[in-house]
């Protein structure tokens, strides 16, 4: 079963716009992660942020995390082409190992 | 290694035949993670290693799944007798412990067709 869900499903923007997905988790969690796909391929880890942070930046990146809502979302702000992929969050849970994967977001940039 | 290695890249195989695919992980990474993902979908959570403890094969969807792996090095996931809806891409990762600070790293995963 999945853990994590992201809205919206697909999300097609305009390049230099931002771009805000949301992921909605069921039970308690040690951190959340968000990971970029390319290509249907391998993933790679954006950003990190831990059950006791509410808000991380990396770059154009933006996370917040509301653990009573058991929600995150990602921003990504002056959108790029090169930023078109499928975009996951992950969560790890409190005592659990394994992450638990949501279903993506498909972020198209248009040019 | 640099990176987590998988391989094959890609596996054509027929139905009803067996396959292996292997993951090699970052040296020194303790734990290692089989995903499974259809076209178009999520991450699937197949098996977990964790040094030398006992797996979590909580998400292996079958019993034809069986997934290896000696100490921390290289891992194998072998499909029995495969089936058409074993097609997918299967990814491997790999991480220092469990709940790490700087996320997972995946291979490129191997994409199998069953014909």
């Amino acid at each position: 079963s999945q853990q994590g869900e992201e809205d919206p499903q697909a999300l097609s923007i305009q390049e230099g716009e931002n771009a805000t997905m949301n992921c909605s988790y069921k039970t308690s969690i040690n951190n959340l992660q968000w990971y970029r796909q390319n290509s249907g391929r391998g993933l790679v880890h954006l950003i990190l942020i831990r059950s006791n942070e509410r808000e991380k930046h990396s770059g154009r990146l933006r996370v917040t995390l509301d653990t009573s809502k058991k929600s995150s979302s990602l921003l990504i702000t002056a959108s790029r082409a090169a930023d078109t992929a499928s975009y996951f969050c992950a969560t790890v849970g409190s005592s659990a190992s394994k992450i638990i994967f949501g279903s993506g977001t498909r972020l198209s940039i248009r040019p | 290694g640099a990176g987590v290695s998988q391989s094959p890249s890609n596996k054509v195989t027929e139905k009803g035949k067996d396959v292996e695919l292997r993951c090699d992980p970052i040296s020194g990474h303790t734990a290692l993670y089989w995903y499974r993902q259809r076209l178009g979908q999520g991450l699937e959570f197949l098996i977990y290693f964790q040094g030398n403890s006992a797996p979590d094969k909580s998400g292996l969807p079958s019993d034809r799944f069986s997934a290896e792996r000696t100490g921390e090095s290289v891992s194998t996931l072998t499909i029995q007798r495969t089936q058409q809806e074993d097609s997918a891409v299967y990814l491997c990762a790999s991480s220092l412990a469990q709940a790490p600070t700087y996320g997972y790293t995946f291979g490129s995963g191997t994409r199998l067709t069953v014909v």
